[in-house]
């Protein structure tokens, strides 16, 4: 069965760093696009980017380019998207999902808040 | 830039026939995904490809396409179908999403 679990709620400040991570399960992990998503209230679903762990290939939503890095760790199946340095409208909910030609497996979400 | 517009809310009665429908012109050429997603819980697919329907996804759920406009069928629908649908569009280069609609079962 095709897991994705990610990390649980984080309170951060502004200026802080954080990486938040999204563990794998039930398929091989090299051979399917992990994608990285932003929910808000005020602008809905957001996409922002997505890394193929196989070769590292990266893309991003240009909203979000340099703003955020994904990346991956082969050897635990895990997928991680990281903030240098958080601003309050980083707050959101984070999901993770695996995306496939036929269908994509979503994470719980991650709930990050940026308050001071 | 494209957009996808979903109606905000749409009710059904038990058994009946919900329809949500998802426009935008990007699915001119392209093929619609469609999520459920509940408070606290992981989204859920539903549909991929128009009408294609992911393994344990139960036959109710269907899936169509007209010109630039695609439309999730739930056809008998149980209370425990409320939730919100989204529609969107999903490649390895982009991924865009609808507003979602808010399904009541009453």
């Amino acid at each position: 069965e095709v897991q994705l679990v990610q990390s649980g709620a984080v309170v951060k400040k502004p200026g802080e760093s954080l990486k938040i991570s999204c563990e794998t399960s039930g398929y091989i992990f090299t051979t399917y696009w992990i994608a990285w998503v932003r929910q808000t209230p005020a602008k809905g679903l957001e996409w922002i980017g997505i890394f193929y762990p196989g070769d590292s290939d990266t893309r991003y939503n240009p909203s979000f380019q340099g703003q955020v890095t994904l990346s991956a760790d082969k050897s635990t199946s895990t997928a991680y998207l990281q903030w240098n340095s958080l601003r309050a409208s980083d707050s959101a909910k984070y999901y993770c999902a695996r995306h496939g030609a036929v269908g994509d497996h979503w994470g719980q979400g991650t709930p990050v808040t940026v308050s001071s | 830039s494209y957009e996808l517009t979903q109606p905000s809310s749409v009710s059904v009665s038990p058994g009946q026939t919900a329809r949500i429908t998802c426009s935008g012109d990007i699915f001119g050429k392209n093929f619609a995904r469609w999520f459920r997603q509940k408070p606290g819980q992981a989204p859920v697919m539903l549909i991929y490809r128009d009408s294609e329907r992911p393994s344990g996804i139960p036959e109710r759920f269907s899936g169509s396409s007209s010109g630039t406009t695609v439309t999730l069928t739930i056809s008998g629908a149980q209370a425990e179908d409320e939730g919100d649908y989204y529609c969107y569009f999903a490649t390895d280069k982009n991924w865009l999403f609808g507003g979602g609609t808010r399904l009541t079962v009453l």
